[in-house]
């Protein structure tokens, strides 16, 4: 049961264009929703988050849009920079308890120089 | 400030056989969340300790076992080792057992091979 779901395993991007990654959920009891960068040979690293309360947070390049009802959140980054190419896991949690965090299967975003 | 170590960083093992794999957490956090990265997968939740401590579970087996020490260093032990175990462990830790603003805090994990 894939709770958290990115469709698309690649996306390929023009440097300085904009890149757009997906994800959507089906548990509507994630409340908290986080974004990360993996490099090779590296652990993730957090990205920016956004709580169910906001439906859009920006940090600098990197802005989430979260549409609650669509239970759908997407990751923009503007404009594209080759040292973004990494795999972005979407990830999400629930108020409550422990933190445990689900992640997505990932995409692998290529910026094209 | 020193991040998430792990070691080792790469392990062969045969299947039936028992590894342990090590964590340090960042200073000054006191919980420690062990996932499990399959090839093309997600990282997925193990079990998560906090203040020495199982704080949860994920849907892992029993033979899934952890512990974590008085310096919230942690330790992940797998018994009878089977080749789907096969897989990029992933130690996080982070300040607090509820909900970090910043996620977590990743290692870079320990790839482990069962043949």
């Amino acid at each position: 049961d894939q709770q958290v779901k990115q469709n698309s395993p690649s996306l390929s991007v023009q440097e300085g264009r904009i890149s757009i990654l997906n994800c959507d959920y089906t548990n509507s009891m994630f409340d908290y929703f986080l974004w990360y960068k993996k490099y090779p040979a590296e652990g993730p690293t957090f990205l920016i988050s956004i709580s169910s309360i906001k439906d859009k947070n920006e940090d600098g390049r990197f802005t989430v849009f979260l549409n609650k009802s669509a239970k759908h959140l997407s990751l923009h980054i503007v404009p594209s920079q080759p040292g973004d190419s990494a795999v972005y896991f979407c990830a999400a949690s629930a108020t409550g308890g422990y933190q445990k965090v689900t992640f997505g299967t990932g995409t692998k975003l290529q910026v094209i120089p | 400030e020193t991040g998430v170590t792990q070691s080792p960083t790469h392990l062969i093992k045969t299947r039936g056989q028992q590894v342990t794999l090590r964590c340090s957490s960042q200073s000054g956090h006191n919980t420690v969340s062990w996932y499990q990265q399959a090839l093309g997968q997600g990282p997925q939740f193990i079990f998560q300790y906090y203040r020495e401590e199982e704080n949860g579970r994920g849907n892992f087996p029993p033979r899934f076992s952890g512990l974590q020490f008085p310096n919230y260093s942690s330790e992940l032990n797998v018994n009878a080792l089977e080749l789907d175990d096969s897989a990029l462990y992933l130690c996080a830790s982070s300040p607090d057992r509820g909900r970090s603003r910043y996620g977590y805090t990743f290692g870079s994990g320990t790839r482990l091979t069962v043949v």
